[in-house]
């Protein structure tokens, strides 16, 4: 059974950087089929990909936020790691992680999501 | 990466049928057979519905299909149930800028 589970701060300052974790069973972070993408969905709003890694630590990033952006993985603890800096009120979101399949880079599985609330 | 085009709303009456549409361009949707749908319901994760156009992951719905057309991917309902009241999300591979997904806007699905 593959599940993901988002965990990672409820609300950050603007300015702080953001540091998510994604844990990962039912699959491996080695198997080169598979990989993790990053999401997010401010309330109210669509879906919005961010950054995808694979088991050979490619990393792709959204041309937007890319300068903001560092995704890692741990493979021995089936973790896939997200930090944004300087973060902002309009990065208040719903984030959330997603299996993605290689080739298609299309989620499968997602995680439930974990709310973020950027406000002083 | 410009989001792919959808209606914001449909709406229909139990039984009858709904299409939604999701529109790109040549370097997403048009170019690739690697476009997704997503349904969500408020405060779930999205679950996929569609994959690669037109294929169904197990345990979904027949009533669901896929298609595509040039640059516009479609989405089908067939025999409109009160559980399907949703947002309905198109994804696709994109290889402008940077490799990587863009999603929708996103479809509000309204059973009358």
């Amino acid at each position: 059974q593959v599940t993901l589970k988002e965990s990672g701060p409820v609300l950050v300052k603007p300015t702080e950087t953001l540091t998510l974790t994604c844990t990962v069973s039912g699959f491996s972070l080695s198997n080169a089929r598979m990989g993790v993408s990053w999401i997010r969905q401010p309330p109210g709003k669509a879906l919005e990909w961010l950054a995808h890694i694979f088991s050979n630590d490619e990393k792709s990033y959204s041309t937007s936020l890319k300068s903001r952006l560092t995704i890692s993985k741990d493979t021995s603890k089936s973790q896939v790691v997200l930090t944004m800096t300087n973060m902002d009120p309009v990065d208040t979101a719903t984030y959330y992680c997603a299996r993605i399949v290689a080739g298609t880079l299309q989620p499968d599985y997602w995680g439930q999501g974990t709310l973020v609330t950027v406000s002083s | 990466q410009s989001a792919l085009t959808q209606p914001a709303s449909v709406s229909g009456s139990p039984g009858q049928s709904i299409t939604i549409s999701c529109t790109g361009t040549s370097s997403d949707v048009g170019g690739y057979n690697y476009v997704s749908w997503y349904q969500q319901h408020p405060g779930k994760a999205p679950k996929l519905m569609i994959y690669e156009v037109s294929n169904r992951p197990s345990g979904v719905s027949n009533r669901f299909s896929g298609s595509k057309s040039g640059n516009t991917a479609s989405l089908t309902i067939s025999g409109l149930q009160a559980e399907d009241e949703a947002d309905y999300y198109c994804s696709s591979y994109t290889s402008s800028s940077t490799l990587g997904v863009v999603f929708g806007g996103g479809t509000k699905l309204t059973v009358l």
